[in-house]
């Protein structure tokens, strides 16, 4: 069965930081790996999803994440946060030839001014 | 378009009440899916639907049925509210396919039970 574990229910930064936001993952296939994001009183809205056609995803707002086989790894990404960044953060794992997608806990992403 | 739109956005039930929660999608989604996030545990699916007139259990259906009468419409009832059924319910619908397969969200529902 696969599982999302999300590194870090609450992260900080500053604005213009670095943000970095860990997911690890765990599939006995290859999965397809998602990174939703949810901002205040709204639903949740993709960022990016791994297709296996690029390890490197580009998604929007310049967030990029990595998927790294050999760590089980596919962090989140953006090499300037702005304040408009501050929401939570949801990966996801969908396996191939399955109908569901799990989600981790989540992530809150705190910008301090 | 509306994208995935949800009915009601708030309710307040006392215990042993029962409701309906209305779910609609207008862009021919094969895939229609219930959840529910709780604090610091993410989504969890009660139920989905790979079509029209089929349905299938989630992570967490107990205490709730869903009909899928017809492929725009995914309705979510609890038919005896209890206080752990207090969430927030998202629908959300996607393509289908075993693929990459992006899920879109309506805005949620915000239930409490008393």
């Amino acid at each position: 069965a696969q599982s999302v574990t999300q590194l870090g229910s609450h992260v900080s930064v500053s604005e213009g930081a670095l943000v970095l936001l860990r997911c690890n993952y765990s599939s006995s296939v290859p999965p397809y790996l998602f990174w939703y994001v949810q901002y205040p009183n709204q639903g949740l809205q993709l960022l990016l999803k791994y297709t296996s056609a690029a390890t490197l995803v580009k998604g929007i707002n310049g967030f990029e994440a990595e998927f790294k086989k050999s760590e089980t790894s596919f962090h989140l990404t953006k090499p300037s946060a702005h304040m408009s960044d501050a929401a939570e953060y949801f990966c996801a794992v969908r396996t191939t030839g399955g109908f569901k997608t799990i989600f981790g806990a989540g992530t809150r992403l705190f910008v301090k001014a | 378009n509306a994208g995935v739109t949800q009915t009601p956005k708030f309710r307040v039930l006392k215990t042993g009440q029962s409701m309906t929660l209305l779910c609609a999608q207008d862009m021919n989604h094969e895939y229609m899916y219930w959840y529910r996030q709780d604090p610091g545990m993410g989504l969890r699916l009660i139920h989905y639907s790979v079509g029209e007139g089929t349905t299938a259990k989630g992570e967490v259906p107990d205490g709730y049925n869903v009909s899928r009468l017809k492929k725009q419409n995914f309705l979510l009832g609890l038919e005896s509210a209890a206080p752990s059924q207090t969430s927030v319910y998202f629908c959300a619908s996607s393509p289908g396919g075993q693929g990459a397969d992006t899920q879109y969200f309506g805005p949620g529902t915000r239930l409490t039970v008393l």
